[in-house]
């Protein structure tokens, strides 16, 4: 069964500055990935996605986020933090067979600090 | 184009009772997918409808059930509710059985407590 482990359940971080969201996956076979952000009583919104080809995805809002095979990870990166991207941020694999269910990690409060 | 419509928003019920929750899928799409999301934890997957036939299932057990009907809307039943199924449900619609080109659209949840 695959899994997803989002390595920090909370990131403080200064308007402006560059962060990294960390998740790593585990699953014996190929997957696909994700990362969702979810706003204050709202439901998920997708930043990108990963299926196949470059390593290095861009997605909305100015995130991008990289796959590495070897290492199982799937880091989620913006240069320059603004104030509306405080938000929870999940990461998710789906396998790219068989069942469609797709499983994400505990999540990752961001916040964002004038 | 609309998006993911749930219905209601908020719900609180009693410890033994049973609940409907409603999903409007986006136009087009012909796959909803019901996510639990307990406090402070990422969703679950619970179970997904493609043409209106069960296509997977998560650990949840058969108080939980749903269904889809001929304008791909969804329904999710929990019967004998516990303390422990207070959570946000999401809907999640999708095009050709959940491809992962298509993507999915979350609905905004429904957040049931169970008193």
């Amino acid at each position: 069964a695959q899994s997803v482990t989002q390595l920090d359940s909370q990131v403080p971080v200064f308007e402006e500055a560059p962060v990294e969201l960390r998740c790593n996956y585990s699953s014996s076979v190929s997957v696909y990935l994700f990362w969702y952000v979810q706003y204050p009583n709202q439901g998920l919104q997708l930043l990108l996605k990963y299926l196949s080809g470059s390593t290095l995805v861009k997605g909305i809002n100015g995130f991008e986020a990289e796959f590495n095979k070897s290492q199982t990870s799937f880091h989620l990166r913006k240069p320059s933090v603004h104030i509306s991207d405080t938000a929870e941020y999940f990461c998710a694999v789906r396998l790219n067979q068989g069942a469609q269910k797709l499983v994400f990690g505990q999540g990752t409060r961001l916040t964002i600090n004038p | 184009e609309t998006g993911v419509t749930q219905s209601p928003t908020h719900l609180i019920k009693t410890r033994g009772q049973q609940v409907t929750l409603r999903c409007s899928s986006q136009s087009g799409h012909n796959t909803v997918s019901w996510y639990q999301q307990a406090l402070g934890q990422g969703p679950q997957f619970i179970f997904q409808y493609y043409r209106e036939e069960e296509n997977g299932r998560g650990n949840f057990p058969p108080r939980f059930s749903g269904l889809q009907f001929p304008n791909y809307s969804s329904e999710l039943n929990v019967n004998a509710l516990e303390l422990d199924d207070s959570a946000l449900y999401l809907c999640a619609s999708s095009l050709a059985g959940g491809a992962p080109g298509y993507g999915y659209t979350f609905g905004s949840g429904t957040r049931l407590t169970v008193v």
